[in-house]
């Protein structure tokens, strides 16, 4: 059975500062997704990582996956206010089951952006 | 914006009541799952519905059921509603070989 941890629960970080949440994972795991959360609403989709050393970034958001290690890391550049959510990883095991979205969530980081 | 509609938005039911969820999949998507998530947790997984039958289900018990219909939309069933099933209740759609989720507004339950 997959289960996913994410470190920090909590992260706060001043305006301008770089940080990366980690996301560690217990067996084999064929994707990675990222997601933020806003408060109150539903999940946005940030990233898809398929394969073993993927990289994908979007403006200050940087992801990885290391399936070696069983880690993906959300890099966060320079952080700003907006970039304030809690953001969740998670995994499937798409190829054992053949089927996609069935997917286990690790618990959050809630990231505070200070001035 | 996703193309994943879930109705209602918001719904307040009285202890050992049923309720119904609505979530229309994006066009496109033939598979529809559940996830329900409790304040400050991650959502936890509860079943999915491709080709309208049940394709896996997660660690719930059976008050929780679905359907899904030949245009792909879905109900998720919560018979004996207890206040520990207050939460907000998400679908997800996408193609059963896809790579990627998307994720309707959700449902936001609160049993009293």
């Amino acid at each position: 059975e997959l289960k996913v941890e994410q470190n920090p629960l909590f992260l706060s970080m001043q305006e301008g500062k770089n940080y990366t949440i980690y996301c560690n994972y217990s067996t084999t795991s064929d994707r990675l997704y990222w997601y933020r959360q806003d408060p109150g609403k539903s999940l946005e989709s940030l990233f898809v990582l398929l394969s073993n050393g993927a990289v994908k970034q979007e403006g200050r958001l940087m992801a990885s996956l290391d399936t070696k290690a069983r880690l993906s890391t959300l890099h966060i550049t320079a952080a700003v206010h907006d970039l304030s959510a809690t953001y969740f990883c998670a995994g499937d095991d798409a190829l054992v089951t053949g089927t996609a979205s069935k997917l286990t969530f690790g618990t959050g980081t809630r990231l505070q952006v200070t001035l | 914006e996703t193309g994943v509609t879930q109705s209602p938005t918001h719904l307040i039911k009285t202890r050992g009541q049923q309720v119904t969820l609505r979530c229309s999949s994006q066009s496109g998507h033939n598979t529809v799952s559940w996830y329900q998530q409790a304040l400050g947790q991650g959502p936890q997984f509860i079943f999915q519905y491709y080709r309208e039958e049940e394709n896996g289900r997660g660690n719930f018990p059976p008050r929780f059921s679905g359907l899904q219909f030949p245009n792909y939309s879905s109900e998720l069933n919560v018979n004996a509603l207890e206040l520990d099933d207050s939460a907000l209740y998400l679908c997800a759609s996408s193609s059963i070989r896809g790579t990627e989720a998307f994720f309707g507004q959700g449902t936001r339950l609160t049993v009293v």
